[in-house]
């Protein structure tokens, strides 16, 4: 079973530019979310998708946004790219919402973004 | 509002020691907890998972953790350091109360001295 794929790995873009990456879901998995990751402020939680609807975002400016695509397929956009955007990007998914039960985040190897 | 906190950003241990990784969190409701590990240039791996029922918890490669709600504390413990243990690790809590939103703490990397 392939596990969670995200493209590209690396990105290169200059400030005010916009990005988008892509997360492609372990097959079954209706639940995407999506983090940032930095050395000083550890993983924070960007937004979480289920059944192609937001069911929760975090505290990020509007200039980050994502969508949920019919077969689970996600995507996150970075609009008018600012220095500290410079990150890790990393996408989970699980079958459902949240850590109850059996459910387990299953997370990809991220993609890396380079502001400068 | 939940949150998660792990004492020491770096933890060394000489190999063959016993591995004591912190982590307290903050949950108005019985929390779910997992403790994940990120080698380098990877993604999170779940080790371990406590929901309900026993509060000791085994996962992968040895390690373990104890739900102690009295102290809000899921340490993370292996009692034999392994030189493939070294990485960056990661509590997490999630609960009902927050859509079951994950929040991880912001990770403790681990040294293993040969």
């Amino acid at each position: 079973k392939a596990g969670v794929t995200q493209t590209p790995r690396y990105l290169i873009k200059t400030r005010g530019q916009q990005v988008t990456l892509s997360c492609s879901p372990i097959s079954g998995h209706r639940s995407v979310s999506w983090y940032q990751q930095t050395p000083g402020q550890g993983l924070q939680f960007l937004f979480e998708y289920f059944s192609e609807t937001q069911r929760n975002k975090g505290n990020f400016p509007g200039r980050f946004s994502g969508r949920q695509f019919s077969n689970s397929r996600s995507e996150m956009n970075v609009s008018t790219l600012e220095l500290g955007d410079s990150a890790l990007y990393l996408c989970a998914s699980s079958l459902v919402p949240g850590g109850q039960g059996k459910n387990i985040q299953y997370f990809g190897a991220g993609t890396r973004l380079s502001v400068l | 509002a939940q949150s998660v906190t792990q004492l020491g950003s770096h933890v060394s241990v000489s190999e063959g020691a016993l591995v004591l990784l912190r982590c307290n969190y903050s949950s108005s409701v019985p929390p779910y907890l997992f403790w994940y590990v990120q080698y380098p240039n990877q993604g999170l791996q779940l080790l371990l998972k406590y929901t309900t029922g026993a509060t000791l918890v085994k996962g992968i490669n040895g390690f373990e953790a104890e739900f102690k709600k009295s102290e809000t504390s899921f340490h993370l413990t292996k009692p034999s350091a392994h030189m493939s243990d070294a990485a960056e690790y990661f509590c997490a809590v999630s609960d009902y109360s927050t859509g079951n939103q994950f929040y991880f703490g912001t990770g403790t990397s681990l040294t293993v001295i040969p």
